[in-house]
């Protein structure tokens, strides 16, 4: 009950076009789901999050799908850069707490 | 504002041995949780602590073991060293606990089991 499935493991999109990545969780307990962004060598570094009572988030090129009833969110990057190429993780983190429960990465790389 | 620090960077042990890893949380951070990531396991949660209490443990054995010092620096220790436990470990501090969206990761410590 406390995994987090996440897919694809790994994607390439060209230069411009949009990057999707789905995760779905089982913990009914999760009420925060935050996207990580990570280059090699480097730790996670948050990328944009969502709470349970919208349903999506927008951030720059970045945006957040959630569906609540389908306990599954998703990560849009739109107009995907090759800057953007790197490891994605999606999270789950129950209310009052830190812990975080990743999902398994999905290696973007984005092509001229 | 600096940002998380952890040492040492890379370190190289043996099996067998045991390998203490610290992890300086951003200032005025009191909350301090670890995490391994591994190519097979990935990221996983270790423990969370604050106010050096410990307020939450994954599933590791008990080789794994930490604690918080009052300055709210962390310190992990693994013991027995196996060639598994080879990996990024990984610190992040918040404010407080609950605040997820003001937690941070630091670089990591490489570690590699010889």
């Amino acid at each position: 009950q406390q995994q987090v499935k996440q897919s694809p493991q790994s994607l390439i999109v060209q230069k411009g076009g949009i990057s999707i990545i789905n995760c779905a969780y089982e913990n009914t307990a999760f009420d925060y789901f935050p996207w990580y962004q990570q280059f090699p060598g480097k730790g996670p570094a948050l990328l944009i999050a969502i709470r349970p009572d919208v349903s999506e988030k927008k951030e720059g090129r970045f945006t957040i799908s959630f569906n609540k009833s389908a306990k599954q969110f998703s990560l849009h990057i739109m107009d995907s850069q090759p800057g953007d190429s790197a490891t994605y993780f999606c999270a789950a983190s129950p209310t009052g707490g830190n812990k975080l429960t990743f999902g398994t990465g999905t290696q973007l790389k984005v092509e001229l | 504002k600096a940002g998380v620090t952890q040492t040492p960077r890379y370190l190289i042990k043996t099996r067998g041995q045991q390998v203490t890893l610290s992890c300086s949380p951003i200032s005025g951070h009191r909350s301090v949780s670890w995490y391994q990531q591994t190519p097979g396991q990935g990221l996983q949660f270790l423990f969370e602590y604050f106010s050096e209490t410990q307020r939450n443990k994954g599933n590791f054995p008990g080789r794994f073991s930490g604690r918080q010092f009052s300055n709210s620096r962390s310190e992990m220790n693994v013991s027995t060293l196996e060639l598994g436990d080879s990996a990024l470990y990984l610190c992040a501090s918040s404010p407080q606990p609950g605040q997820q969206e003001t937690q941070y990761f630091g670089p990591g410590t490489r570690l590699l089991v010889l």
